[in-house]
This record gives structure tokens, C-alpha cells and sequence, in this order.
């Protein structure tokens, strides 16, 4: 499989504690974006990462959400402190920008974060 | 105003209907328009991109309405498999990056 894919699928934790997920992109895209979708609602943009380098982040949620791309490959996304309302999908999406404003968008499966 | 609305419905329609979804947007420097799909608990998936002249993938026809800022999305024939959440996309210019802004989606039930 050539696609996007996303670790954990899904993540059960307690509230206060830390958690990690991972994505790993289509081989040749160097465009990784992250994403928070909770029910009833579309995909919100969080921040984006150009190969290593991190474009733009002022969308991330709050001081407590931060993102790595350290190789230029596969992405983290991390949650500290994690409180009830992070509860949601988290979804990965990677592309090629070789085509400017009208790249087009891979997603992967999502992780499905429940903080209890 | 939301940077991007659409009806959530949902839209009840039966099989070989002709369904039309619209979607408008606030900002005026949008650069480029997508519609998406999304089944329930999965991921969304490129359905068309959107362009001035409008147009047409089979059963599918997008147009843009760029002085109106709205895009529409027309569905002929539906099918029962064409039941899914309907997502518009918007990409705007943002400091050299092009955020994508989502729309809540719109939800289509074809029914027998």
C-alpha cells in the first residue's frame, strides 16, 4: 500500500496525559499537512510542513499542540496535557506542490483520539 | 462569518435524482476549489477540483462563480453509492502558503 498512513488508528488515554501520533506520507510528496475534525464538522487545518521546514503554524490550537518533521519523511503530531476537548479525529493529508494552489490532497485513514 | 459555509442537510433524495450542492466563501483572494467526499469514518477523498469554466466528470459537474464567491456541485442520476458528507475546499493565500479551509460538509442520503 502506497498510501498515506497514520499511527495509532486509535488512542484512548487520560485526560492530562501526553500522546504522539505518526504519518507517514506518499513517498514522493514533499507536502505533509495536519488536520483536527470533530463530528458534524470538515477538517480544520492545524499546520503544514514543506520537507523539513514547517510553513505555517499559527492554526495549531493552542501552545499545547506541536508537530515534527525532522527528515523531511514521516510527520509527529503531539498533544501535552491533553484535556477532553482534544477529543477528535486527527487526519494526515501529503502532496506534491509542483502544481501551486491546485495540489491535490492525500489523507490518510486518521487517528481517532477519545481523552477520557 | 464562517470563511467557508455549506448546508449540512442532509439531502434525501432518491435513486436517479438530480442533487445540487452549493458552497460559498468569504474570502475573495481564494486561489483554488475543491470538492471532497468523505464516507462515515473515513477519510476524505478528491472528488474534483473546481475551475472558472466550470466542469464535468461523468455524472459530477462543478462550477465557480467567482464575483458571487460560491461554488456548486451538481450530481445527475444519483446512485446509493453516491450516499456520503460532501466537502468543499478553499484554498486561500496566506503568507506565501495556501491554507485550505474546509467547509462542515454537506450530507447526501440516496435512498431505493
Amino acid at each position: 500500500d502506497t498510501g498515506v498512513s497514520q499511527d495509532p488508528r486509535h488512542k484512548i488515554t487520560k485526560r492530562g496525559q501526553n500522546v504522539t501520533f505518526r504519518c507517514d506520507p506518499i513517498s514522493e510528496h514533499n507536502r505533509l499537512y495536519w488536520y483536527r475534525q470533530t463530528l458534524g464538522q470538515g477538517p480544520e487545518f492545524l499546520t503544514y510542513f514543506q520537507n523539513e521546514a514547517q510553513l505555517e503554524k499559527s492554526r495549531l490550537l493552542s501552545d499545547r499542540f506541536s508537530a515534527e518533521r525532522p527528515k523531511g519523511s514521516f510527520s509527529t503530531l503531539e498533544i501535552q496535557r491533553t484535556e477532553q476537548g482534544d477529543s477528535a479525529m486527527y487526519l494526515c493529508a501529503s502532496s506534491r506542490n509542483d502544481r501551486g494552489p491546485r495540489e491535490t490532497q492525500y489523507f490518510g485513514p486518521g487517528t481517532r483520539l477519545l481523552v477520557l | 462569518r464562517k470563511e467557508v459555509e455549506q448546508d449540512p442537510g442532509p439531502f434525501n433524495v432518491p435513486e436517479g435524482a438530480t442533487v445540487a450542492f452549493n458552497c460559498t466563501y468569504s474570502n475573495s483572494a481564494s486561489q483554488s476549489f475543491f470538492w471532497y467526499r468523505q464516507d462515515c469514518r473515513k477519510e476524505p477523498k478528491l472528488l474534483m477540483s473546481v475551475y472558472s469554466s466550470g466542469n464535468e466528470d461523468g455524472r459530477f459537474t462543478a462550477q465557480l462563480n467567482r464575483a458571487s464567491q460560491y461554488i456548486s456541485l451538481l450530481i445527475r442520476d444519483s446512485k446509493l453509492s453516491d450516499s456520503a458528507t460532501y466537502l468543499c475546499v478553499v484554498n486561500g493565500a496566506s503568507g506565501g502558503s495556501y491554507i485550505p479551509t474546509f467547509g462542515r460538509g454537506t450530507s447526501l442520503i440516496v435512498h431505493p
